[in-house]
Order: structure tokens, then C-alpha cells, then sequence
């Protein structure tokens, strides 16, 4: 069974940092381009950052400079670094696993609150 | 940029009904780079289509997909009151890689 269970989300200050992690299990990790992709409460699905199984990179606009997504393959695990955050990058966090053009699977999510 | 427009905003079906969503995107796109997910209350999403018309593992095939260019249409042939949830349709491209539609909710009349 595949399993994604992010971690290290919570409450930081406007221009603090956080870092996520996704542990992931039940599939060959390595081969697999894993993403997160974010939700605002209450609103829709926005794509944030992918890490290939090559380790290329990738950001949204909105991050870019920002979050630094990187991947440890010995401990089949993504990370998400997000520094100078915002009240605009509140939101659920979710760690996705896939291949191409499509998100195959997605943990439960991790909230992150940008408040002072 | 490739903006996709999700209709209706909401559907008020009942149970047993067949719903039809659509998602149109602003210029043509390859119909391989178009998926489906539904997401309920409190969960996260789950891919239903992908390839604008493959089900993805385990989806009951009361879900269906279809369509190419521009526009695009996911059926749900007879609602289950597990059906009711939100629907995005999501694209993907060389840049800026991959955007969601706004999102169709499907809820019970």
C-alpha cells in the first residue's frame, strides 16, 4: 500500500522559514517524481514544486527563490524548504507521488499558518 | 499560460442521477497531459482520470472521461451518495508545468 505522510507543518511568523518532510512507502521511491502541491483554505489546488527522479527541480512563479524541494533517496523522503513566508503560502500541504502528467497519489497534508 | 475553466461552479444532482462537468482549456492541449481528481471534505484528492479518458486504479467505471483540444468532460454515469465532492481537472505542460481548474463541487439536491 502506498503511503505519503508528510510532516512539519505549523504555526511561523511572517519572513520565518519551515521545513517539510514526506516519508514515503509501498513503492519504489526513486523512480517516481514526487511534488507538493498546496491548498488554501477553502480554495483550490495549486501546483508548488517537483523534484524528478533525476533530482531536476522545478518551482511555481510563486515560490521560486523561496522553497527549495529536494529529495533523499536512501530514506525515501522529500523535503520542502520555505523560507521568507507569507499570510499568501497558508495553506495545506500535500506530498504527491507520479510520473509524467498526472498526480497518482497524495498524503492527508500538512497545515502550515503564516500569523503573527 | 494554459488557463482551465471548470462548469458549472456547482451541480445539485440527487443520487442516481448522471452528472457532467466540464473543463475547458484556453488554447488546445494534448489530451495524454489532462487528469481528474475528486476530493471530499477534509481529504485529499485522489486521481480519478488521467489521459483524459484512462481510469486510474480501483475507480469504478460509473466515471468516465472524455474529450480532446479544448474541451473536456468528466460523467458520472450514476451518482453514489459517496460521489458528492469536489472535481478538478488538471493539466500539465513543459511550463509552468501543472495547473488545476477552479473546481466543480457536486452536491446533493
Amino acid at each position: 500500500e502506498v503511503q505519503l505522510v508528510e510532516s512539519g507543518g505549523g504555526l511561523v511568523q511572517p519572513g520565518g522559514s519551515l521545513r517539510l518532510s514526506c516519508a514515503a512507502s509501498g513503492f519504489t521511491f526513486k523512480r517516481f517524481w514526487m511534488h507538493w502541491v498546496r491548498q488554501a483554505p477553502g480554495k483550490g489546488l495549486v501546483w508548488v514544486s517537483r523534484v524528478n527522479d533525476g533530482r531536476s527541480t522545478n518551482y511555481a512563479e510563486s515560490v521560486k527563490g523561496r522553497f527549495t524541494i529536494s529529495r533523499d533517496n536512501a530514506k525515501n523522503t522529500v523535503y520542502l524548504q520555505m523560507n521568507s513566508l507569507s499570510a499568501e503560502d497558508t495553506a495545506v500541504y500535500y506530498c504527491v507521488s507520479g510520473y509524467g502528467a498526472k498526480f497518482d497519489y497524495w498524503g492527508q497534508g500538512t497545515l502550515v499558518t503564516v500569523s503573527s | 499560460e494554459i488557463v482551465l475553466t471548470q462548469s458549472p461552479g456547482t451541480l445539485s444532482l440527487s443520487p442516481g442521477d448522471r452528472a457532467t462537468l466540464s473543463c475547458r482549456a484556453s488554447q488546445s492541449v494534448t489530451s495524454s497531459d489532462l487528469a481528474w481528481y475528486q476530493q471530499k471534505p477534509g481529504q485529499a484528492p485522489r486521481l480519478l482520470i488521467y489521459g483524459a479518458s484512462s481510469r486510474a486504479t480501483s475507480i469504478p467505471d460509473r466515471f468516465s472521461g472524455s474529450g480532446s483540444g479544448t474541451d473536456f468532460t468528466l460523467t458520472i454515469a450514476r451518482l453514489e451518495p459517496e460521489d458528492f465532492a469536489v472535481y478538478y481537472c488538471q493539466h500539465y505542460d513543459t511550463s509552468p508545468f501543472y495547473t488545476f481548474g477552479q473546481g466543480t463541487k457536486v452536491e446533493i439536491k
